[in-house]
């Protein structure tokens, strides 16, 4: 199993462009969820699935969005970057099973964005 | 809501050397409590997580942690580091509740562990 990918590694934007950063997980997980990481802050979720058509706000979802069409894939938009969107992006996968509140994350490499 | 704080952003220590890194949470609710470390330039990989049951929970890499529910607390531990624990760790948890979001980690703001040779 691959676990969980994330493309791309590294990206510089402009202000105001788009881009998509794309998460696939092989491990049939039904939940998924993206974070950012900035320096010294932690991890704070952005958004999260539940399964395959049903997506959730998290913390801090403002200037991104996302979509879940297949139990694998989680991409998420960001539809007019903003340099306080300059951060470190993971995304990450759980089982989800009755006790999911105890399942294990798995994370992916992660997305190093810089907007200048 | 919850919170978690770890008390250092950074902790140095020798080889060999025993560590405590220290991470104290706040909330309403009864908690699931997990440690996860960070590889430079990687992502999060669980280290060890509570759920129930004894309170000392043993991990990877011989990495310990003890909940301690009066004083909110779940430090961990390791007798012995080597140069390869060298790391960012973060502390975690997520409500017991089975509502929704209640799988949602909340994380602390990490601890960088530099082992020195």
């Amino acid at each position: 199993n691959a676990g969980v990918t994330q493309t791309p590694k590294f990206r510089i934007l402009k202000i105001g462009q788009s881009m998509t950063l794309q998460c696939a997980q092989d491990m049939n997980h039904n939940y998924m969820y993206w974070y950012r990481q900035d320096p010294g802050m932690g991890l704070k979720l952005i958004y999260y699935s539940v399964g395959a058509g049903i997506t959730d706000k998290g913390e801090v979802p403002n200037g991104y969005n996302v979509s879940r069409s297949t139990t694998e894939d989680f991409p998420l938009r960001l539809e007019l970057a903003a340099p306080s969107q300059t951060s470190v992006y993971f995304c990450a996968s759980s089982y989800g099973t009755s006790g999911r509140a105890g399942d294990t994350q798995y994370f992916g490499p992660g997305t190093r964005l810089t907007v200048l | 809501a919850q919170s978690v704080t770890q008390l250092d952003s950074q902790v140095p220590v020798f080889e060999e050397a025993p560590v405590e890194l220290r991470c104290n949470y706040s909330s309403s609710v009864s908690v699931y409590l997990f440690w996860y470390v960070q590889y430079p330039n990687q992502g999060l990989q669980l280290l060890l997580k509570y759920l129930s049951g004894s309170t000392l929970v043993k991990g990877i890499n011989g990495f310990e942690a003890e909940f301690n529910k009066s004083q909110t607390s779940f430090h961990l531990r390791k007798p012995s580091v080597h140069i390869s624990d060298t790391a960012e760790y973060f502390c975690a948890v997520s409500d017991v509740s089975s509502g929704a979001g209640s799988y949602q980690l909340t994380f602390g703001k990490g601890t960088k562990l530099s082992v020195i040779p």
